[in-house]
């Protein structure tokens, strides 16, 4: 993922909207990509992945697509609630034994009824 | 399926003193575990990846000496913040990976450490 250290960017929307959040991966070798919910004090909550090897993946109100050509992934979530603020953060993976996701950013979302 | 259980959730701590970190995988073996460390309002940095009966490896620029990690099965890793500063003080959080799965990845509650 890109480099951290900075703060988080925000998005914002309305309760029953849908929400874009996206995320830019660094290393071309990646093929197995996460999305993590993390809400305040506690540890990454596993959301939906993808592996390299497919450009969407849908789940329950989300969809994560992966553009490999720009090295880009994105996380829709439908019909946002407010219990869906958190903030949230792309993983990515080489796969070899044993190696750990390396995190993204983050954005933090927050909604409002 | 798929616990991990992290304690102490919060601990703080004067300087100078040590603190250990405990991470169980409760119904599953961990061929693997991981240390993260988090400060506010940004991401997970991993600092180690820890194997079962051997030495963990430390991501560029963890002091090994400071953060010590033993894994001494294949359900507990421990990170022991030696000699703990207030530029410690963060957030830790585990991860365990079951083997063969791609998407095995567990991570434990975090723990809060505040060094005084």
């Amino acid at each position: 993922g890109e480099s951290v250290g900075l703060h988080l960017p925000t998005l914002s929307v309305q309760e029953g909207d849908n929400s874009i959040i996206n995320c830019a991966y660094s290393n071309s070798a990646s093929d197995y990509f996460i999305w993590y919910k993390q809400e305040s004090g506690k540890g990454p909550q596993f959301i939906i992945d993808i592996r390299s090897n497919m450009d969407k993946r849908q789940g329950q109100r989300v969809t994560v697509l992966l553009n490999k050509t720009v090295k880009h992934l994105s996380l829709q979530i439908a019909a946002t609630q407010p219990g869906d603020s958190a903030v949230y953060f792309c993983a990515e993976n080489v796969n070899q034994a044993g190696t750990a996701l390396i995190f993204g950013k983050g954005t933090t979302l927050s909604v409002s009824s | 399926g798929a616990v991990v259980s992290q304690h102490p959730s919060r601990v703080i701590c004067k300087s100078g003193t040590s603190v250990k970190i405990e991470c169980r995988s409760l119904d599953f073996q961990a061929t693997t575990m991981f240390w993260y460390r988090q400060f506010p309002k940004q991401s997970l940095m991993l600092m180690a990846t820890s194997n079962e009966g051997s030495k963990a490896t430390y991501e560029q620029g963890v002091e090994k000496d400071k953060f010590l990690i033993n894994h001494a099965s294949l359900t507990l890793s421990t990170l022991t913040v030696a000699s703990a500063h207030p530029e410690d003080s963060s957030f830790y959080i585990c991860s365990a990976k079951r083997g063969g799965l791609r998407n095995g990845y567990t991570f434990g509650s975090g723990t809060r450490l505040t060094v005084v």
